[in-house]
């Protein structure tokens, strides 16, 4: 199985500051990863696919990069509604690991 | 509008065996693969099981294999899992989750979630 590790699993910021998650998993997956949102009692949300792909709707602040290993997830200038937990996801393979999650909280 | 609504969870025995549902609307069902993915109180994500669009093809993940069964009904628009020999590591919210499957496989719409509790 591919293992995903995510960092760092929680991180204060204040709206604004321009914030940095990164995803390595245990071997190379080609672009294969993705980067979802998830806000307390709600269902997730794909922000991002294929790596660097914005999904429809969501703000250009958010965007992603990397490739074979290691990965980033980067938010430019983070706003208010942005303070949630997101998770990694490679779909290289048929046993769609996910992170462990990153939880960012208002300093 | 895409619409994914599970429901069939609740409070189950240890060792009982639960089906859970998810119906389907504002789409082409039969066209995509679904997924269930769940999500154990206060825990991460866990992806559980897939099927592709005509049912032909499932994976599962090691912690239910054996156990678990996913499958649809493509003329109802529906997904299910067939979850037996359920434990109590099996309590999570299960997610029914649309797979976009283009270039990069993405989950892309999810239900509300359903919550299954096992405990005696």
């Amino acid at each position: 199985d591919i293992q995903m590790t995510q960092s760092p699993s929680s991180l204060s910021a204040s709206v604004g500051d321009r914030v940095i998650i990164t995803c390595r998993t245990s071997q190379s997956i080609s672009s294969y990863l993705n980067w979802y949102q998830q806000k307390p009692g709600k269902a997730p949300q794909l922000l991002i696919y294929g790596e660097s792909r914005l999904q429809t709707g969501v703000p250009s602040r958010f965007s992603g990069s990397g490739s074979g290993t290691d990965f980033t997830l980067t938010i430019s200038s983070v706003q208010p509604e942005d303070f949630a937990t997101y998770y990694c996801q490679q779909s290289y393979s048929f046993l769609y690991t996910f992170g462990q999650g990153t939880k960012l909280e208002i300093k | 509008e895409v619409r994914l609504v599970e429901s069939g969870g609740g409070l189950i025995q240890p060792g009982g065996s639960l089906r859970l549902s998810c119906a389907a609307s504002g789409f082409t069902f039969n066209t995509y693969w679904m997924h269930w993915v769940r999500q154990a109180p206060g825990k991460g994500l866990v992806w559980v099981s897939r099927i592709n669009n005509d049912g032909s093809s499932t994976t599962y993940a090691d912690s239910v294999k054996g156990r678990f069964t996913i499958s649809r009904d493509n003329a109802n628009n529906t997904l299910y899992l067939q979850m037996n020999s359920l434990r109590a590591e099996d309590t999570a919210v299960y997610f029914c989750v649309r797979d976009r499957f283009m270039a990069v496989p993405s989950f892309d719409s999810w239900g509300q979630g359903t919550r299954v509790t096992v405990s005696s």
